[in-house]
């Protein structure tokens, strides 16, 4: 069975601040793993995805996550936070079928 | 594309009234889903169709909830009757069959008082 694990429902940093919010997949087959951003009043958007190429996946708005088999991680990444994006993140593994697997959100707060 | 289209954005209704949420996919996305979000649940995936067909309905939580999809540019969710549970953000989400990224529409607030 698939599902994604989110440490920390909250996570806070100041503005410029490394942002890392982490993601634990469980998955029997080799996953294609998902962020996807929600920012207040709206629907999710992709962030970024793996789907079995490089492991360190590049995504919009200068985040980045990388794929490690070996810990089982998908831990997103942003080198300096800005205020724009204090939203909620999800974490997302999707099986060779359709079904997606999401996590149960981070929020993030960038305090100025 | 004009994305994932749905309507209304916001309803509020009187328990026991029926709601129906309305999505259209993307078009040429063969694949959609309906999902409910709760501070209290976080994300539920209700029920996903493939080419116009049910596949997975296994989170749809009673019988007072329905979905179809007529055709591959519509689906409706209904709710009948509604109660005030079931007061959420309701998105409807599209993809191409196999494909790997899932598409959000802008959800509809419901609010059942």
């Amino acid at each position: 069975a698939q599902s994604v694990t989110q440490l920390g429902s909250h996570v806070s940093v100041s503005e410029g601040a490394l942002v890392l919010l982490r993601c634990n997949y469980s998955s029997s087959v080799p996953p294609y793993l998902f962020w996807y951003v929600q920012y207040p009043n709206q629907g999710l958007q992709l962030l970024l995805k793996y789907t079995s190429a490089a492991t360190l996946v590049k995504g919009i708005n200068g985040f980045e996550a990388e794929f490690k088999k070996s810990e089982t991680s998908f831990h997103l990444t942003k080198p300096s936070a800005h205020m724009s994006d204090a939203a909620e993140y999800f974490c997302a593994v999707k099986n060779t079928g359709n079904q997606f697997y999401f996590g149960t959100g981070t929020s993030l707060t960038v305090i100025p | 594309d004009a994305g994932v289209i749905q309507s209304p954005r916001h309803e509020v209704t009187e328990m026991g009234q029926e709601v129906t949420l309305r999505c259209k996919p993307i078009s040429g996305h063969n694949s959609l889903f309906w999902y409910r979000q709760t501070m209290m649940r976080g994300l539920e995936l209700l029920i996903y169709f493939n080419n116009n067909v049910p596949i997975d309905d296994s989170g749809m939580p009673e019988d007072r909830f329905s979905a179809k999809m007529p055709n591959a540019s519509f689906s409706t969710l209904k709710i009948q009757p509604s109660e005030p549970r079931d007061s959420a953000v309701y998105f409807c989400a599209s993809s191409q069959q196999g494909g790997e990224t899932q598409y959000f529409g802008p959800g509809t607030r419901l609010l059942v008082l």
